[in-house]
C-alpha cells in the first residue's frame, strides 16, 4: 500500500517568516494529495490540496507544489501568523480496488514565535 | 465541525470493558471513516462505510468492530478494550464526488487503564 513521509516533525518559526513542509510519497499512482490544518482540540480541516496533473496551486498565504517524477509534494506557508500554529498533515490520495483511500502522514507540529 | 459530532468526548475505561464510540453527521454525505490518531503516526484508517450496506476494514481493524445504523450514523466498538487503544478516534465524512476531500469530527479521546 502507499506510504507517506512527512518532515519536519516540528518547525517553529518567527512570526511573518515562511514555513516550510515537505511529504514524500512511495505509489506512483497517487493522484491526489490535501493538506490538513489540526488545531488544539479540534479534528483536521482540509485547507488546500492540489491534483497529480498540476504542478503548483496557491491559495494566498498556502501554497503546494507536486514532483510526480520525485513523488514529494510541498506546503509553503509565507507571513506567517500566530494562528497558523497547529499540527499539519500531509496525504496522498490513491484509487485501488475500486476505493479510494487517502494515507496520512505523520504530522508537522507548526509554532509560530511571536 | 459541528456537521460531524462525536460522542462521548472524552472517555476513560478499564481493560476488558466493552466501549462503543458514536458519529452523526448533517452533511448528507455517504462516506464515513474511523481513524486513529496517535503521537507520531499521524491518522490510520480503521474502517470505512461507503453506505449502509458497505463496510470495510482499514490497515488496523483487529480488536475494533463497526456499525452503521443510517446514512448519518457510524459507531465504533472496542469490543474488549486494552491499554494500547488508549488514542484520538477520530471520525469522518466525505461525498461521493469527492472522496479524499473529508471532514472531520471534534475526536473522542479514550484512555484505557
Amino acid at each position: 500500500g502507499e506510504n507517506v513521509e512527512q518532515h519536519p516533525s516540528t518547525l517553529s518559526v518567527q512570526e511573518g517568516d515562511s514555513a516550510v513542509i515537505k511529504c514524500t510519497y512511495s505509489d506512483s499512482a497517487s493522484n491526489y494529495f490535501p493538506w490538513y490544518k489540526q488545531e488544539l482540540g479540534k479534528g483536521p480541516q482540509l485547507i488546500i490540496d492540489i491534483r497529480s496533473n498540476v504542478g503548483e496551486k496557491k491559495d494566498q498565504r498556502i501554497a503546494v507544489t507536486l514532483n510526480k517524477t520525485a513523488k514529494h509534494f510541498s506546503l509553503h506557508i509565507t507571513e506567517t501568523q500566530p494562528e497558523d500554529s497547529a499540527v499539519y498533515f500531509c496525504a496522498a490520495g490513491l484509487r485501488s480496488g475500486g476505493n479510494e483511500k487517502l494515507t496520512f502522514g505523520t504530522g508537522t507540529r507548526l509554532t509560530i514565535i511571536p | 465541525d459541528a456537521d460531524v459530532t462525536q460522542t462521548p468526548r472524552n472517555r476513560i475505561t478499564k481493560t476488558g470493558k466493552r466501549i462503543m464510540l458514536e458519529c452523526s453527521q448533517t452533511k448528507g454525505h455517504d462516506r464515513m471513516y474511523w481513524y486513529r490518531q496517535d503521537p507520531g503516526l499521524g491518522l490510520r484508517l480503521i474502517y470505512y462505510s461507503f453506505d449502509v450496506k458497505d463496510i470495510n476494514k482499514g490497515e488496523i481493524s483487529d480488536g475494533y468492530s463497526v456499525s452503521r445504523q443510517a446514512q448519518a450514523k457510524f459507531s465504533l466498538s472496542l469490543e474488549s478494550a486494552i491499554p494500547n487503544q488508549t488514542a484520538l478516534y477520530f471520525c469522518a465524512t466525505s461525498d461521493i464526488g469527492t472522496p479524499y476531500e473529508q471532514y472531520f469530527g471534534p475526536g473522542t479521546r479514550l484512555t484505557v487503564t
